[in-house]
């Protein structure tokens, strides 16, 4: 199955300040790469859809100007929490998919404290 | 409706057992299904995929897709302590235009040694 990696594991920060999480797929070319938001105890909750060489479809509630999601090439996706506040804490995961067999792998997910 | 239903348990079985985990859906044009295993802090890994209809088996796990009654299921043989986790059903219907997956809540196993 396809390998992802995302950067950083953890991450703690003030409130206020930018965090950039990275998220790479790393033996295949991936136009579409996928940014969730995970909370405790909870499924997955889909914050946008990044496609390559184009802007990401965000999902309704998701403001966009608060998460930036970049998807600069066919390996590597961004996913930027501007001024970041208390309750932007949570796990944010990203995955990718294959796209002609429907199969969806994740990487290893982002978890964010903001103090 | 929710498109997918999962009981959050949790499950607790002790150790040998044969755990059975269940997914119910509402849209008939799901295609693809797929179960996660989500251990804590870390993201889903896929354990099983299905396409259509069917049973698939891999070691321990055997996966069950029943289209006509909108159903699937993951059983799990010789259950392990190590199988404890949290395993999260997932589905999706269009194969090169897909955007969205959908998701069940997530099942919560312990297996007690």
């Amino acid at each position: 199955g396809a390998v992802v990696s995302q950067h950083p594991s953890r991450v703690i920060c003030k409130s206020g300040t930018s965090v950039k999480i990275e998220c790479r797929s790393l033996d295949f070319q991936a136009t579409t790469m996928f940014w969730y938001r995970q909370f405790p105890k909870q499924s997955l909750m889909l914050m946008a859809t990044s496609n390559e060489g184009s802007k990401a479809t965000y999902e309704q509630g998701v403001e966009k100007d608060k998460f930036l999601i970049n998807h600069a090439s066919l390996t590597l996706s961004t996913l930027t929490v501007t001024s970041a506040h208390p309750e932007d804490s949570s796990f944010y995961i990203c995955s990718v998919t294959t796209g002609h067999t429907g199969e969806l792998f994740f990487g290893e997910g982002s978890r964010l404290t903001v103090l | 409706q929710k498109e997918v239903e999962q009981d959050p348990g949790p499950l607790s079985v002790p150790e040998g057992a044969i755990v059975s985990l269940n997914c119910t859906y509402s849209n008939s044009a799901f295609q693809y299904f797929m179960w996660y295993r989500q251990y804590s802090r870390k993201g889903p890994e896929l354990l099983m995929y299905t396409y259509s209809s069917g049973n698939k088996e891999d070691g321990r796990f055997t996966a069950q897709v029943d289209k006509s009654s909108k159903y699937i299921s993951l059983f799990i043989r010789d259950s392990q302590p190590s199988d404890s986790a949290t395993y999260l059903c997932a589905m999706s219907g269009v194969v090169y235009n897909f955007n969205k997956f959908y998701f069940g809540s997530g099942t919560k196993l312990n297996v007690k040694p």
